[in-house]
């Protein structure tokens, strides 16, 4: 089946230790996005790629980085996560203007 | 800019009873509505979307809504719950290739 992976489904870093997440997909979506959700709270976009071109949401803290190689895989890195980092973050994928395709997520516990 | 609100944040029923989720968006041109559905441990799947014609959209699992556009609303409907619908639910708008989500709502239903 076509999908949306995301690596790891956990992930426990320290304070201020840099980390990547990682996503897949297998949709050819051309635009693949980022999401942080906290409990009880509906999904905050981060950025987004439409195909190579990157859009960053004007609240999204300098601390988040992304890359995507390819059309595939799209990477989430926190640079120097805090403990208000720590959250569920969601990979989606879509061909708009068709709705969008969400991952599993990974669950970012920081110590 | 767009906006989606959800008004009912918490919602108990029991099993069988009807269930009307309300969401109401704020644009007044062509809109692309959607209801996703988080399970709990699971990640956001759609239910159903609106981007034109029949106003009545039926969904899965039992699922319709309804567009009015003279209300700015996009209700989500089931005429009898089950247990399993226990989850988190979520309005949202698409905005050029984003979505806007509400805030959720989280129904919870009992035997």
């Amino acid at each position: 089946d076509a999908m949306v992976i995301q690596n790891p489904r956990y992930q426990v870093t320290q304070f201020g230790k840099p980390v990547t997440l990682s996503c897949s997909q297998t949709l050819n979506h051309n635009v693949m996005y980022w999401y942080q959700q906290k409990s009880s709270q509906a999904p905050k976009l981060l950025f987004h790629y439409y195909d190579k071109d990157f859009n960053n949401e004007a609240d999204t803290p300098d601390n988040f980085q992304s890359r995507r190689p390819n059309t595939s895989f799209c990477f989430l890195d926190i640079r120097s996560p805090g403990l208000g980092d720590a959250a569920m973050y969601l990979c989606a994928t879509s061909s708009p203007p068709n709705e969008q395709f969400f991952g599993p997520g990974t669950r970012l516990t920081v110590l | 800019a767009q906006s989606v609100s959800q008004h009912n944040h918490h919602v108990i029923l029991s099993e069988a009873a009807s269930l009307e989720l309300g969401c109401n968006y704020s644009y007044g041109g062509t809109v692309n509505l959607f209801w996703y559905v988080q399970y709990p441990g699971q990640h956001l799947q759609l239910l159903l979307k609106y981007f034109s014609g029949d106003p009545l959209v039926k969904g899965i699992k039992g699922f319709e809504a309804e567009f009015i556009k003279s209300k700015f609303s996009f209700n989500l409907r089931k005429p009898s719950v089950q247990w399993s619908d226990t989850a988190e639910y979520f309005c949202a708008v698409r905005n050029t290739d984003k979505l806007i989500f509400g805030t959720g709502t989280r129904l919870q239903v009992f035997p």
